[in-house]
């Protein structure tokens, strides 16, 4: 268990529909990271987020957006869903942002 | 277009021997990687990692190596353990920074007892 929690773990939704994807990272970690994982891919890196600001971002679409909360938690957002969105999404985190990051168990995503 | 390339999605070991999984990467800037290990339905968990100052890395049953004139790294598993049956993915990243990695698309290790 890294301590890492995202939720709901399955979701099933249709196109055009938007979704929210929850994570808590471990205690004391101020950065989160978002990660898209294809089928058949490796992680693509979406956005990160530390202490509550935006520090960079990935591959992110402009119908995806993410927020950090002050309790550190964050929140991705996923817009005008498309059958390609149907993916693992990881959350990870870290204390500081330049070590490792710990990964959460993901949330699968199937847009019908 | 994929910076880090894993060209072996699968690879099958007899435990006991050495399992060698094989990473690529095209950016001569990245100076930093990492190997993570994933079981199904869990997040990937970090391995090991190595700096481009050094040319291996050692933990344990795991060793990194790293030859940055061929932009090659490889993770060695001495002696493979049924346990280590799972995906591994390489990352590596530009400059001690952390915000973004770039991952290969996995490459699934079979131990067979």
């Amino acid at each position: 268990d890294s301590g890492v929690t995202q939720t709901p773990k399955h979701l099933i939704t249709a196109t055009g529909q938007r979704v929210t994807l929850r994570c808590s990272p471990r205690s004391g970690d101020l950065s989160v990271y978002w990660y898209q994982q294809s089928l058949d891919q490796g992680l693509q890196f979406l956005i990160q987020y530390y202490n509550g600001e935006e520090r960079a971002k990935g591959n992110i679409l402009e119908r995806f957006s993410a927020q950090q909360f002050p309790d550190l938690h964050s929140e991705l957002n996923l817009s005008s869903l498309e059958l390609g969105d149907s993916a693992l999404y990881f959350c990870a985190s870290s204390v500081s942002g330049l070590e490792t990051q710990y990964f959460g168990p993901g949330t699968r995503l199937l847009v019908l | 277009d994929q910076q880090v390339k894993q060209n072996s999605p699968s690879l099958s070991v007899q435990e006991g021997r050495i399992s060698i999984l094989n990473c690529d990467y095209t950016n001569s800037m990245f100076d930093y990687f990492l190997w993570y290990k994933k079981y199904p339905a869990e997040g990937p968990t970090f391995l090991i990692s190595i700096s481009s100052i050094k040319d291996k890395n050692e933990d344990g049953r795991f060793t990194v190596f790293l030859n940055k004139s061929a932009k090659h790294l490889s993770l060695h598993i001495v002696p493979s353990q049924p346990g280590d049956s799972a995906v591994y993915f390489c990352a590596a990243s530009a400059g001690y920074n952390f915000n973004k990695f770039y991952f290969g698309s996995g490459t699934k290790l079979n131990v067979k007892p």
